[in-house]
């Protein structure tokens, strides 16, 4: 049973126009909610996050959108740059828990 | 601060070896991780960790075993390698504080091929 999901497994954009990467979760339980950034050979870093009691956190070029009621989040990246290019993991947290779960992750591509 | 420091970078290991991946981390953070994460996959936790001294399964746990006895270090043993333990393995670290983000911090992973 996966309880965060990404359906899309790749995104291509070009640069300078916004990238919008989605997660849907199941788990009404989770309460807070990350985003991680990953290099090929390297280990994921952390971009964004948003507790379950917001629906928006913005952070530069990044913003981070939750619908509860939809059990949706977003993550919008305006403008795009190729340095941008990874696979972005949606994750979630539990309350109580240091425990997170994770989505399979979206390839995003940035092109020039 | 070197974060999140794992050894070795890559390994092969014959199908029954066993082996310890290491993990230190120097943030004193008091919760540490292990994922694997296969090809095309999440990242699925192995094993974790509180604080010294305590440790609990994850979601993966089977033919794998941790320990830890330090705040810093929190190695992962693999007995009797099995090609189904061929993954990309990753250690992890946070640090439990109200406000906080709960954001994990990663090293550079472990590439395993059991053949």
């Amino acid at each position: 049973d996966q309880q965060v999901k990404q359906n899309s497994p790749s995104l291509s954009v070009q640069e300078g126009r916004i990238s919008i990467l989605n997660c849907d979760y199941t788990n009404s339980m989770f309460d807070y909610f990350l985003w991680y950034k990953k290099y090929p050979a390297e280990g994921p870093t952390f971009l964004i996050s948003i507790s379950s009691i917001k629906d928006k956190n913005e952070d530069g070029r990044f913003t981070v959108f939750l619908n509860k009621s939809a059990k949706h989040l977003s993550l919008h990246i305006v403008p795009s740059q190729p340095g941008d290019s990874a696979v972005y993991f949606c994750a979630a947290r539990s309350g109580g828990y240091q425990k997170v779960t994770f989505g399979t992750g979206t390839k995003l591509q940035v092109i020039p | 601060n070197a974060g999140v420091t794992q050894t070795p970078k890559f390994r092969i290991l014959k199908i029954g070896q066993s082996m310890t991946l290491q993990c230190t981390q120097d943030m004193n953070h008091n919760y540490m991780y292990w994922y694997r994460q296969d090809p095309g996959m999440g990242l699925k936790l192995i094993y974790y960790s509180v604080g010294a001294g305590i440790t609990d399964k994850g979601e993966v746990p089977n033919g794998y075993n941790v320990s830890r006895s330090t705040t810093e270090d929190f190695p992962l043993r693999l007995e009797l390698a099995a090609p189904s333990q061929t993954s990309v393995y990753f250690c992890a670290s946070s640090y439990s504080r109200q406000g906080s983000s709960y954001e994990q911090y990663f090293g550079p992973g472990t590439r395993l091929t059991v053949t």
